[in-house]
């Protein structure tokens, strides 16, 4: 089992929907919880971090069920320069290793 | 102005040959680190170097070997260059934020390396 699962996607929406991507992760010394956002052939940049209460960022909202090891990210009103990957990440500090560990990541394509 | 740049972006290079990459970061980070992103988009961390010490050394042939000469730089050096070590490599850097245990890793913009 891969330590963070995530729907590789594509997600296809028109402009203007909300969306919602889902991940699970399966180590519970996993202490920080992280949303990134990779364009084609560019490097990963951190979109937002997640709160266990929950914590929203303009249109971007993002959650934390740390009970069932799940996190989720909305996008209200979407853009057509949100299209790229979502990446979930997971930071495991497990006998003094902190260490970010990713999700494959979720593509998607927000169209005209 | 970047935060943190690699060199080069792009390596083509025969199977066999020896070969280094370069990352630089000038954010002042205690923690530097080398990801590799294979052909499914998967970014894996390879390794991470803490003030100049190896404190990761994830499950990677012997015939990677990173090098840290000071904190601001972590090079990587690979060794007989197998078919399958095409892939984008990544590096990146972070600062813990002690009041609140957080970090945010900042990548560099990735080494195309393809092995033919």
């Amino acid at each position: 089992r891969k330590e963070v699962e995530q729907d590789p996607g594509p997600f296809n929406v028109p402009e203007g929907a909300t969306v919602a991507f889902n991940c699970t992760y399966s180590n519970s010394a996993s202490q920080s919880f992280f949303w990134y956002r990779q364009d084609c052939r560019k490097e990963p940049k951190l979109l937002m971090s997640v709160y266990s209460s929950g914590n929203e960022d303009g249109r971007f909202t993002a959650q934390l069920n740390r009970a069932s090891q799940y996190i989720s990210l909305l996008i209200r009103d979407s853009k057509l320069s949100d299209s790229a990957t979502y990446l979930c990440v997971v930071n495991i500090r497990d006998m003094g290793r902190r260490a970010l560990t990713f999700g494959s990541g979720t593509r998607l394509q927000v169209q005209p | 102005d970047t935060a943190v740049s690699q060199t080069p972006k792009y390596l083509v290079t025969q199977m066999g040959n020896d070969k280094s990459i370069k990352c630089e970061q000038n954010l002042g980070h205690d923690t530097m680190y080398w990801y590799k992103q294979d052909s499914k988009k998967f970014l894996k961390i390879m390794f991470s170097y803490n003030n100049k010490e190896l404190i990761i050394n994830e499950t990677v042939p012997n015939r990677f070997s990173p090098k840290s000469p000071d904190k601001a730089h972590l090079n990587l050096h690979i060794n007989s260059l197998e078919l399958g070590d095409s892939a984008v490599y990544f590096c990146a850097s972070s600062q813990v934020l002690r009041n609140i245990g957080e970090e945010t890793q900042y990548f560099g913009p990735g080494t195309r390396l393809l092995v033919l």
